[in-house]
Protein backbone atom coordinates (compact mmCIF):
# COMPACT_ATOMS: atom_id res chain seq x y z
CA UNK A 1 0.00 0.00 0.00
CA UNK A 2 1.03 3.89 -0.13
CA UNK A 3 3.55 4.99 2.54
CA UNK A 4 4.88 8.03 3.30
CA UNK A 5 8.46 8.22 5.00
CA UNK A 6 10.12 10.95 7.23
CA UNK A 7 13.12 11.59 9.44
CA UNK A 8 12.08 11.56 12.86
CA UNK A 9 13.74 14.57 14.19
CA UNK A 10 15.51 18.09 13.00
CA UNK A 11 17.26 20.35 14.84
CA UNK A 12 18.45 24.04 13.77
CA UNK A 13 19.71 27.31 15.26
CA UNK A 14 17.52 30.32 14.86
CA UNK A 15 18.36 32.18 11.51
CA UNK A 16 19.62 29.32 9.79
CA UNK A 17 17.66 27.51 7.06
CA UNK A 18 15.74 24.03 7.73
CA UNK A 19 15.12 21.43 4.88
CA UNK A 20 12.09 18.75 6.03
CA UNK A 21 12.29 15.81 3.53
CA UNK A 22 9.63 13.36 2.89
CA UNK A 23 9.45 10.07 0.54
CA UNK A 24 6.14 8.51 -0.66
CA UNK A 25 5.96 5.20 -2.65
CA UNK A 26 2.23 6.21 -4.22
CA UNK A 27 2.95 7.18 -8.01
CA UNK A 28 -0.63 8.03 -8.27
CA UNK A 29 -0.46 10.91 -5.55
CA UNK A 30 -1.81 13.89 -7.36
CA UNK A 31 -2.16 16.21 -4.17
CA UNK A 32 0.96 16.27 -1.92
CA UNK A 33 1.02 18.63 1.28
CA UNK A 34 3.15 19.83 4.49
CA UNK A 35 1.10 20.46 7.91
CA UNK A 36 2.23 21.58 11.00
CA UNK A 37 1.40 20.41 14.51
CA UNK A 38 2.27 22.40 17.56
CA UNK A 39 1.79 20.47 20.78
CA UNK A 40 -1.71 20.00 22.15
CA UNK A 41 -3.26 20.96 18.93
CA UNK A 42 -4.43 20.29 15.59
CA UNK A 43 -3.35 20.18 12.52
CA UNK A 44 -2.47 23.62 10.34
CA UNK A 45 -1.99 23.09 6.83
CA UNK A 46 0.95 24.94 5.78
CA UNK A 47 0.98 24.76 2.04
CA UNK A 48 0.56 22.04 -0.87
CA UNK A 49 1.80 21.42 -4.45
CA UNK A 50 -0.05 19.65 -7.39
CA UNK A 51 2.33 16.63 -8.67
CA UNK A 52 2.44 18.93 -12.15
CA UNK A 53 4.69 21.14 -9.92
CA UNK A 54 8.33 21.22 -9.47
CA UNK A 55 8.63 24.12 -6.66
CA UNK A 56 6.20 26.51 -5.01
CA UNK A 57 7.32 29.07 -2.84
CA UNK A 58 5.50 31.01 -0.34
CA UNK A 59 6.79 33.72 1.90
CA UNK A 60 9.45 31.42 4.11
CA UNK A 61 8.43 28.11 2.70
CA UNK A 62 9.29 26.59 -0.38
CA UNK A 63 8.46 23.42 -1.64
CA UNK A 64 10.61 21.14 -3.77
CA UNK A 65 8.86 18.12 -5.56
CA UNK A 66 10.70 15.68 -7.38
CA UNK A 67 8.38 12.79 -8.59
CA UNK A 68 10.70 10.74 -10.55
CA UNK A 69 12.34 9.55 -6.90
CA UNK A 70 9.13 10.49 -5.39
CA UNK A 71 10.53 12.87 -3.06
CA UNK A 72 9.27 16.18 -1.17
CA UNK A 73 11.30 18.70 0.99
CA UNK A 74 10.00 21.98 2.89
CA UNK A 75 12.73 24.10 3.52
CA UNK A 76 11.80 26.99 5.86
CA UNK A 77 14.03 30.22 5.20
CA UNK A 78 15.07 32.58 8.56
CA UNK A 79 13.73 29.75 10.64
CA UNK A 80 12.76 31.16 14.43
CA UNK A 81 11.57 29.32 17.90
CA UNK A 82 8.19 30.24 16.93
CA UNK A 83 8.49 27.20 14.20
CA UNK A 84 9.46 24.44 16.43
CA UNK A 85 6.80 21.68 16.19
CA UNK A 86 5.95 18.54 14.27
CA UNK A 87 5.52 18.98 10.83
CA UNK A 88 4.00 16.21 8.76
CA UNK A 89 3.91 15.37 4.87
CA UNK A 90 1.05 14.12 3.77
CA UNK A 91 -0.38 12.94 0.13
CA UNK A 92 -3.33 11.82 -1.32
CA UNK A 93 -4.90 11.40 -5.09
CA UNK A 94 -8.00 13.08 -4.96
CA UNK A 95 -8.26 16.86 -3.43
CA UNK A 96 -7.44 16.20 0.22
CA UNK A 97 -9.46 13.33 -0.13
CA UNK A 98 -8.24 10.17 2.35
CA UNK A 99 -4.81 11.74 3.33
CA UNK A 100 -1.64 9.21 3.62
CA UNK A 101 0.00 10.93 6.34
CA UNK A 102 4.14 10.42 7.43
CA UNK A 103 5.38 9.95 10.64
CA UNK A 104 5.91 13.54 11.61
CA UNK A 105 9.13 15.55 11.48
CA UNK A 106 9.94 17.38 15.25
CA UNK A 107 11.77 20.25 14.29
CA UNK A 108 13.46 22.10 17.51
CA UNK A 109 14.54 25.48 16.79
CA UNK A 110 17.44 26.56 19.46
CA UNK A 111 18.20 30.20 20.28
CA UNK B 1 -16.95 30.48 12.22
CA UNK B 2 -16.10 27.98 14.92
CA UNK B 3 -14.57 25.92 12.44
CA UNK B 4 -13.93 22.13 13.18
CA UNK B 5 -14.90 21.34 17.00
CA UNK B 6 -14.40 18.17 19.18
CA UNK B 7 -15.54 17.27 22.61
CA UNK B 8 -14.30 16.33 24.65
CA UNK B 9 -10.97 17.37 24.92
CA UNK B 10 -10.01 14.56 27.32
CA UNK B 11 -11.79 11.10 28.04
CA UNK B 12 -10.46 8.20 30.15
CA UNK B 13 -11.89 4.85 29.66
CA UNK B 14 -12.22 1.65 31.37
CA UNK B 15 -11.48 -1.41 28.80
CA UNK B 16 -15.29 -2.52 28.00
CA UNK B 17 -16.94 1.12 28.08
CA UNK B 18 -18.33 2.45 25.48
CA UNK B 19 -18.69 6.19 24.39
CA UNK B 20 -18.74 8.73 21.61
CA UNK B 21 -16.94 11.67 20.64
CA UNK B 22 -18.41 14.48 18.72
CA UNK B 23 -17.36 16.43 15.81
CA UNK B 24 -18.83 19.15 14.34
CA UNK B 25 -18.23 22.11 11.73
CA UNK B 26 -20.22 25.34 10.83
CA UNK B 27 -18.39 25.19 7.29
CA UNK B 28 -20.99 23.52 4.95
CA UNK B 29 -18.54 21.32 4.12
CA UNK B 30 -19.41 18.07 2.43
CA UNK B 31 -16.37 15.95 3.57
CA UNK B 32 -15.66 14.82 6.79
CA UNK B 33 -13.53 12.51 8.40
CA UNK B 34 -11.93 11.13 11.75
CA UNK B 35 -7.69 10.37 12.03
CA UNK B 36 -6.30 8.48 14.99
CA UNK B 37 -2.61 9.62 15.91
CA UNK B 38 -0.14 7.44 17.61
CA UNK B 39 3.23 7.98 18.26
CA UNK B 40 5.85 7.57 15.96
CA UNK B 41 3.14 6.48 12.72
CA UNK B 42 1.50 9.96 11.74
CA UNK B 43 -2.45 10.08 11.48
CA UNK B 44 -4.08 7.10 9.84
CA UNK B 45 -7.65 7.73 8.48
CA UNK B 46 -10.21 5.48 10.62
CA UNK B 47 -13.64 6.60 8.67
CA UNK B 48 -15.09 9.15 6.10
CA UNK B 49 -18.12 10.55 4.94
CA UNK B 50 -18.78 12.55 1.64
CA UNK B 51 -21.62 13.49 2.88
CA UNK B 52 -25.19 12.98 4.70
CA UNK B 53 -25.82 9.65 5.30
CA UNK B 54 -22.73 8.15 3.19
CA UNK B 55 -20.06 6.76 5.28
CA UNK B 56 -17.32 4.51 4.59
CA UNK B 57 -14.21 2.87 6.31
CA UNK B 58 -10.44 4.20 5.81
CA UNK B 59 -7.01 2.22 6.40
CA UNK B 60 -8.36 0.91 10.35
CA UNK B 61 -12.00 0.90 11.05
CA UNK B 62 -12.09 -2.01 13.08
CA UNK B 63 -13.79 -1.06 16.82
CA UNK B 64 -14.97 2.24 15.54
CA UNK B 65 -18.54 3.12 14.57
CA UNK B 66 -19.59 6.01 12.50
CA UNK B 67 -23.08 7.73 10.58
CA UNK B 68 -23.91 11.05 9.40
CA UNK B 69 -27.36 12.21 9.77
CA UNK B 70 -26.79 15.92 9.24
CA UNK B 71 -23.62 17.78 6.81
CA UNK B 72 -22.34 19.58 10.51
CA UNK B 73 -22.20 16.28 12.81
CA UNK B 74 -19.87 13.27 12.41
CA UNK B 75 -20.11 11.36 15.30
CA UNK B 76 -17.51 8.53 15.99
CA UNK B 77 -18.29 5.96 18.44
CA UNK B 78 -16.67 3.18 20.47
CA UNK B 79 -18.65 0.62 21.18
CA UNK B 80 -16.36 -1.90 23.33
CA UNK B 81 -13.03 0.38 24.23
CA UNK B 82 -9.35 -1.49 24.09
CA UNK B 83 -6.36 -0.40 25.57
CA UNK B 84 -4.87 -0.46 21.71
CA UNK B 85 -7.53 2.57 21.05
CA UNK B 86 -5.84 4.94 23.58
CA UNK B 87 -4.71 8.05 21.15
CA UNK B 88 -5.39 11.13 19.78
CA UNK B 89 -8.17 11.60 17.53
CA UNK B 90 -8.49 14.19 14.98
CA UNK B 91 -11.84 14.96 13.17
CA UNK B 92 -11.50 17.34 9.87
CA UNK B 93 -13.89 18.36 7.23
CA UNK B 94 -13.21 19.98 3.67
CA UNK B 95 -15.67 21.74 0.82
CA UNK B 96 -16.12 19.45 -2.03
CA UNK B 97 -15.76 20.24 -5.71
CA UNK B 98 -12.97 22.26 -7.56
CA UNK B 99 -10.87 24.59 -5.50
CA UNK B 100 -11.26 23.05 -2.06
CA UNK B 101 -7.95 21.02 -1.50
CA UNK B 102 -7.81 21.47 2.26
CA UNK B 103 -8.94 19.54 5.29
CA UNK B 104 -9.43 21.42 8.29
CA UNK B 105 -8.84 19.76 11.37
CA UNK B 106 -10.34 20.33 14.51
CA UNK B 107 -8.30 20.78 18.11
CA UNK B 108 -8.06 16.56 19.00
CA UNK B 109 -9.51 14.62 21.61
CA UNK B 110 -7.12 12.57 23.60
CA UNK B 111 -8.35 9.15 24.75
CA UNK B 112 -7.29 6.99 27.39
CA UNK B 113 -8.29 3.43 27.82
CA UNK B 114 -7.48 1.37 30.67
Amino acid sequence: GEDVEQSLFLSVREGDSSVINCTYTDSSSTYLYWYKQEPGAGLQLLTYIFSNMDMKQDQRLTVLLNKKDKHLSLRIADTQTGDSAIYFCAESRWAADKLIFGTGTRLQVFP
Amino acid sequence: NAGVTQTPKFQVLKTGQSMTLQCAQDMNHEYMSWYRQDPGMGLRLIHYSVGAGITDQGEVPNGYNVSRSTTEDFPLRLLSAAPSQTSVYFCASKGEGQGYNEQFFGPGTRLTVL
